[in-house]
């Protein structure tokens, strides 16, 4: 099976733009979460997608959303970047979610200048 | 008290020795730990998923839980340099959604 794809790989923003990246789970995943990596904070949880509804939301500003599509591929969108968002965005996808393993993408790595 | 602790080390060991890494947790209802993987500049990659108080083994990695005392640990046998990563203990806390909290990671080095 191939694993878990996401584009694009890098991106270079500047403050006050908006982004939207990409992840198409394992084929046959239902539940893809999205996760932010900084080297201050680690990994942090942004929010969890299964059946196109929103199961869970972490501690990010409204800045950060998302949405999940019929087939399963997922986008993230962040609007009026700051520089603080620059980070390693990663998605992961598992069967049904839940206490599921979750198979982690390549990631997304954002510069904001 | 963060949810998930793990020593951010670096822990070094010489080749073929056990590498312990060790990690707490705080929420008593968590069912799923998991440990990964992750090479500078890569993503986390899954070495070891357990569910059930005691130990599980796979190859030269043996991961251990105690739900009693919070805590979950990994053993990696033989150790080799290209063992050499960060290692992410990672905990599906009690609500039943895509929730992994991560622990800051351990950074292993194996020396030659």
């Amino acid at each position: 099976k191939a694993g878990v794809t996401q584009t694009p790989r890098y991106l270079i923003k500047t403050r006050g733009q908006q982004v939207t990246l990409s992840c198409s789970p394992i084929s046959g995943h239902r539940s893809v979460s999205w996760y932010q990596q900084t080297p201050g904070q680690g990994l942090q949880f942004l929010f969890e997608y299964f059946s196109e509804t929103q199961r869970n939301k972490g501690n990010f500003p409204g800045r950060f959303s998302g949405r999940q599509f019929s087939n399963s591929r997922s986008e993230m969108n962040v609007s009026t970047l700051e520089l603080g968002d620059s980070a390693l965005y990663l998605c992961a996808s598992s069967g049904a979610g839940g206490r599921e393993t979750q198979y982690f993408g390549p990631g997304t790595r954002l510069l904001v200048l | 008290q963060k949810e998930v602790e793990q020593n951010s080390g670096p822990l070094s060991v010489p080749e073929g020795a056990i590498a312990s890494l060790n990690c707490t947790y705080s929420d008593r209802g968590s069912q799923s730990f998991f440990w990964y993987r992750q090479y500078s500049g890569k993503s986390p990659e899954l070495i070891m998923s357990i569910y059930s108080n005691g130990d599980k083994e796979d190859g030269r990695f043996t991961a251990q839980l105690n739900k009693a005392s919070q805590y979950v640990s990994l053993l990696i046998r033989d150790s080799q340099p290209s063992d050499s990563a960060t290692y992410l203990c990672a905990v599906a806390g009690s609500s039943n959604t895509g929730k992994l909290i991560f622990g800051q990671g351990t950074t292993l080095q194996v020396k030659p």
